[in-house]
């Protein structure tokens, strides 16, 4: 079993819509949670950390559902610019799992 | 302000041949990891150094050895490549376990 499992879509919305992207984990001893974006070709960068209390950042928005063992990224108002690879990151220890991340593309 | 730096960008080899891939982080992270991106398969962990002097097996380790030269330094050697390896490489490091990884913007390696 994968210790991240990730939906890869594609996801291909219209510009303003609201899109969410879910997570899960399969390590209940999994310590920290992050969100990367990823565009085509290049190095994932880190979009937002995921706190317990749910975090936000513009038009984005994280949680994390420790009990049910997932993560989520809500993305409002979406833009052109948000067309991207979004990845899930879990730390367990010294190591991090990555899910194979979902495609999100935002159309005009 | 560099962050982290991968070289070679590009490489193409031949099966059989080595070579080794070069990471530097001026960061001041302790931890540093090598991982391995194919279509559809996500990131996977090769190796990684979680301190200087420390080597760590990941997912995927087989026909790679690694070496954390110094804090800054960790590379990655491929002593006899085959198509297998073909694929885009990115180093990371972190200061501490709970933080985000920054990560190196690849090696594209193609093996023929």
């Amino acid at each position: 079993r994968k210790e991240v499992e990730q939906d890869p879509g594609p996801f291909n919305v219209p510009e303003g819509a609201t899109v969410a992207f879910n997570c899960t984990y399969s390590n209940s001893a999994s310590q920290s949670f992050f969100w990367y974006r990823q565009d085509c070709r290049k190095e994932p960068k880190l979009l937002m950390s995921v706190y317990s209390s749910g975090n936000e950042d513009g038009r984005f928005t994280a949680q994390l559902n420790r009990a049910s063992q997932y993560i989520s990224l809500l993305i409002r108002d979406s833009k052109l610019s948000d067309s991207a690879t979004y990845l899930c990151a879990v730390n367990l220890g010294n190591q991090f799992y990555f899910g194979t991340g979902t495609s999100l593309t935002v159309i005009p | 302000n560099a962050g982290v730096t991968q070289t070679p960008k590009f490489q193409v080899l031949k099966t059989g041949q080595s070579m080794t891939l070069q990471c530097a982080q001026d960061m001041n992270h302790n931890s540093m990891y090598w991982y391995r991106q194919d279509p559809g398969m996500g990131l996977r962990l090769i190796y990684y150094s979680a301190s200087e002097g420390t080597t760590d097996k990941g997912e995927v380790p087989n026909g790679y050895n690694v070496s954390r030269l110094n804090k800054r330094e960790f590379s990655l050697r491929l002593e006899s490549a085959a198509p297998s390896q073909t694929s885009v490489y990115f180093c990371a490091s972190i200061f501490a376990s709970n933080q985000p990884q920054h990560f190196g913007d690849g090696t594209r390696l193609s093996i023929l």
